[in-house]
């Protein structure tokens, strides 16, 4: 089972900035908290992952609370082609470890011009 | 650079028939994942490739399912007899190290298996 928690649907004004939220309350010190979206028709695509800290790159930024029990992520300015499912997941990072995914039913943004 | 590659994109088959689906993933990946996605569901998990070694087959649905990566780079999911639960999306991940690692996963975008 998954082991994250996310909104079943979200919407955001085109331009604005997309806020997803995931709750992930039973996170291990080993596990990362990754964030992946899935356009229809296409295969998902990788956005971001975190351990503890904030991070950000060319795509999106991913806040992560002091207890890591929760995350955000946050598209700053979206645009119709952001629309997509957004999957969080929490993944065990060791080595040696496999770290298949295990997918929930994730959030379906819909961006509105 | 290119990224993962799955082919066919669409393959419709007769119940009973048997079907081969194909990925190269990114050269000089060393894991490869197989996912099964039902519509309107998130992706499931089948097996894992570590080079040419198969890990894991403990997603795989029945014995008619068998994946392959005979030279550590391509690999084909071979289903046999197919069913019509069956019809699904298989999605094909590869990433550069061993295991999880801290390194994404890198997918393809998929082969749509429709039986009739």
């Amino acid at each position: 089972d998954a082991k994250t928690t996310q909104p079943p649907s979200m919407d955001c004004a085109e331009g604005r900035a997309a806020n997803l939220p995931c709750n992930h309350s039973t996170i291990s010190g080993n596990e990362y908290v990754y964030w992946y979206r899935q356009i229809h028709s296409q295969g998902p695509q990788y956005i971001i992952h975190g351990l503890k800290n904030n991070e950000t790159n060319e795509m999106a930024s991913l806040i992560i609370t002091e207890d890591r029990k929760s995350s955000t992520l946050i598209l700053p300015h979206a645009t119709l082609r952001d629309t997509a499912v957004y999957y969080c997941i929490v993944r065990v990072a060791t080595w040696g470890s496999q770290g298949n995914l295990i997918f929930g039913k994730g959030t379906k943004l819909s961006v509105k011009p | 650079g290119a990224g993962v590659s799955q082919s066919p994109r669409y393959k419709v088959a007769k119940r009973g028939q048997d079907v081969a689906l194909r990925c190269d993933p990114i050269s000089g990946h060393v894991s490869l994942f197989w996912y099964q996605q039902a519509l309107g569901q998130g992706p499931e998990f089948l097996t894992y490739f570590q080079n040419e070694a198969q890990l894991d087959k403990s997603g795989l649905p029945s014995d008619r399912f068998f994946a392959e990566r005979p030279e550590g780079s391509v690999s084909t999911l071979k289903i046999q007899r197919t069913q019509q639960e069956d019809s699904a999306v298989y999605l094909c991940a590869s990433s550069l190290a061993q295991g999880a690692s801290n390194q994404p996963q890198h997918f393809g975008d998929g082969t749509r298996l429709s039986i009739l």
